[in-house]
């Protein structure tokens, strides 16, 4: 059974650098069936998708994030990432990641989530 | 992008109520269209996908179906275990986006 762990800073100051990685267990990220996602969970804005990224490299961005927005796999550790710049307090929220099948974009299996607060 | 809209945004119900949520975009997806549960403190959990498609381990009490842009989510006898939030989500285009959520709560 496929599993993802989030890990990186709970607290991050506005303006700087939110860094989140998420590892993959019982699974390859090298799969060809997956991509690899960020989704982030608000109580106003509710579930907001971020982004994919397949083992290749190759990533779909949500255009509302994008010019501040990294998102990167390392097939070496089995890892994805997220870097988001720049960020303000409406940037906190729970962050999860995921799994999405290539064919119908499904998220089939998620992280338990990580709060991620911006403030000073 | 592709706004999804549900309704209810709340409903409550009795141990053995059959349930039904609605879900529409504003754009035919095709049936890109993927519900999930999500109880408090929880990661969503992936109940349907392509609109009408069970996954597994799902039990058979959960139906989807639907096309073009009107998708539902149906609860045949609704479960104590049921009782959380559940979210619609088109997967046809990029950017991926969910509807606000439909909060089933004990009648």
């Amino acid at each position: 059974q496929v599993q993802l762990q989030e890990s990186g800073p709970g607290l991050v100051k506005p303006s700087e650098t939110l860094s989140l990685t998420c590892t993959v267990s019982a699974d390859s990220i090298t799969s060809s069936y997956y991509y690899w996602a960020w989704i982030r969970q608000t109580p106003g804005k509710g579930l907001e998708w971020i982004g994919s990224i397949y083992y290749s490299g190759s990533a779909y961005r949500n255009p509302s994030l994008e010019s501040r927005l990294t998102i990167s796999v390392d097939t070496s550790k089995n890892q994805f990432s997220l870097k988001l710049t720049s960020v303000t307090a409406a940037d906190t929220a729970v962050y999860y990641c995921a799994r999405e099948g290539t064919k119908e974009h499904d998220l089939d299996h998620w992280g338990q989530g990580t709060l991620v607060t911006v403030s000073s | 992008d592709i706004q999804m809209t549900q309704s209810p945004s709340s409903l409550s119900a009795s141990i053995g109520d059959r349930v039904t949520v609605t879900c529409r975009a504003s754009q035919t997806i095709n049936s890109f269209l993927n519900w999930y549960q999500q109880k408090p403190g929880k990661a969503p959990k992936l109940l349907i996908y392509a609109a009408s498609t069970l996954q597994s381990g799902v039990p058979s009490r959960f139906t989807g179906s639907g096309s073009g842009t009107d998708y539902t989510l149906t609860i045949s006898s609704l479960q104590p275990e049921d009782f959380a939030t559940y979210y619609c989500q088109q997967s046809f285009r990029t950017p991926r986006t969910f509807g606000q959520g439909t909060k089933v709560e004990i009648k």
